[in-house]
């Protein structure tokens, strides 16, 4: 079955501190994988996506992720969070029929 | 430009009431879609459409009703309202299945 593990979720990080969001895929092929963010109140929006090409794909608000095809793994990472980058994550793949397939989300919190 | 336009953005419903959660997209989208959010798990699509005059079900198409008239309007009626339908629910819309999902802010609706 497709499917999207988001192992964590809730992770703290201190303010200045680097990042990295666990995303897991299952799927038959390869995938095309998102990763969105919501802040408080709002709806999503894209921060990266990876179709093919090179595995390291880099995104908006200086985040990047990396696709691992042995370890089944969508990984976004940040050198460094700001206080503004509180919200929580989805990652999400699209399946065979075209649907988005979503993990359950992170929630990223930031201590100052 | 305003991208996808979801109304109202915050709901009270009593139970066995109906209501129609208005979307409306100004990119020229085929694929618009309706998911609601519940806290754990991620989202779940409830309908979707391939274009004017098309729709389908998704993950959870019970207790709501679509149509899509025009290539910019997709609503989502409810059509006796139940507790269970409590969530935050997002349109969304996308120039072809399979491409760059952009969202609405959501609707926060709450039966009681």
């Amino acid at each position: 079955a497709q499917s999207v593990t988001q192992p964590d979720i809730h992770i703290t990080v201190s303010e200045g501190a680097s990042l990295e969001l666990r995303c897991n895929y299952s799927y038959g092929a390869t995938p095309y994988l998102f990763w969105y963010v919501q802040s408080p109140g709002q709806g999503l929006q894209l921060l990266l996506k990876y179709f093919s090409g090179d595995t390291l794909v880099q995104g908006i608000k200086g985040f990047e992720a990396e696709f691992k095809r042995s370890q089944s793994s969508f990984n976004l990472r940040k050198p460094s969070v700001h206080w503004s980058d509180a919200a929580e994550y989805f990652c999400a793949l699209i399946d065979s029929n075209y649907q988005l397939i979503w993990g359950a989300g992170t929630k990223l919190i930031i201590k100052p | 430009n305003a991208g996808v336009t979801q109304t109202p953005k915050f709901q009270v419903l009593k139970t066995g009431q109906s209501m129609t959660l208005q979307c409306a997209q100004d990119m020229n989208h085929e694929y618009m879609s309706w998911y609601r959010q519940d806290p754990g798990m991620g989202l779940r699509l409830i309908h979707y459409s391939v274009g004017a005059g098309i729709t389908d079900q998704g993950e959870v198409p019970n207790g709501y009703n679509v149509s899509r008239s025009t290539t910019e309007d997709f609503p989502l009626r409810l059509l006796s309202a139940a507790p269970s339908q409590t969530s935050v629910y997002f349109c969304a819309s996308t120039l072809y299945r399979g491409q760059v999902a952009f969202f609405g802010q959501g609707t926060r609706l709450t039966v009681v």
